[in-house]
């Protein structure tokens, strides 16, 4: 069965220390690999995608992801965490056979940061 | 930027009563999508459409319908709403490229009572 596994529900960092949320998949092919952020209150946004090429994949507010093909994962990661960083991060992947139109999610993981 | 917009972002009903949730896009997007998301369950595709009067079932449909008279407008409609309806609703449109991500509104919190 098709699924996304975010192991860690919630995590709390320092302000400034280093930062990665894990995610795997269980999938037929390579899918299409999305992370999205939710600030509190605010929908979601696409935070970077992987789709083919470089596994290593550049994102907005300084975060990265990275592509393990043979650990069927797709880790967040940002080297120094801001506070406004707070919120649900939500992995997603997606089929690559035809329209995108159903992605399966993960269930998130809630990110905390001590000033 | 893509502009996803839910009408409202708080709303509080009463049991029963017909609830029109309404979302409109301004990107010309094909596809759109109504999500509602409940704490520890994540997201969940309620309806999803990939073009004007066409949708499809998501995974969880049932207690409510949906509809897409023109391209940019989505409604999500609770024909007699009940409590277990109580949820945040996120709508989203994406392009017809497989590509292309999902964009999101901000979400309605909908309260049922």
């Amino acid at each position: 069965a098709q699924s996304v596994t975010q192991p860690d529900i919630h995590i709390t960092v320092s302000e400034g220390a280093s930062l990665e949320l894990r995610c795997n998949y269980s999938y037929g092919a390579t899918p299409y690999l999305f992370w999205y952020v939710q600030s509190p209150g605010q929908g979601l946004q696409l935070l970077l995608k992987y789709f083919s090429g470089d596994t290593l994949v550049q994102g907005i507010k300084g975060f990265e992801a990275e592509f393990k093909r043979s650990q069927s994962s797709f880790n967040l990661r940002k080297p120094s965490v801001h506070w406004s960083d707070a919120a649900e991060y939500f992995c997603a992947v997606g089929a690559r056979a035809g329209n995108n139109r159903k992605l399966i999610w993960g269930l998130g993981t809630s990110l905390a940061v001590n000033p | 930027d893509v502009k996803v917009t839910q009408s409202s972002r708080y709303l509080v009903k009463r049991t029963g009563e017909k609830v029109f949730l309404e979302c409109v896009q301004d990107m010309d997007h094909e596809n759109m999508f109504w999500y509602r998301q409940d704490p520890g369950l994540g997201l969940r595709l309620i309806y999803f459409s990939y073009d004007v009067k066409m949708k499809e079932k998501g995974d969880i449909p049932e207690g409510y319908s949906v509809s897409r008279e023109k391209k940019e407008r989505f409604s999500l409609i609770l024909e007699s709403a009940s409590t277990n309806q109580t949820s945040m609703y996120l709508c989203a449109s994406s392009g017809w490229d497989e590509n292309s991500p999902l964009h999101f509104g901000n979400g309605t919190r909908l309260t049922v009572t």
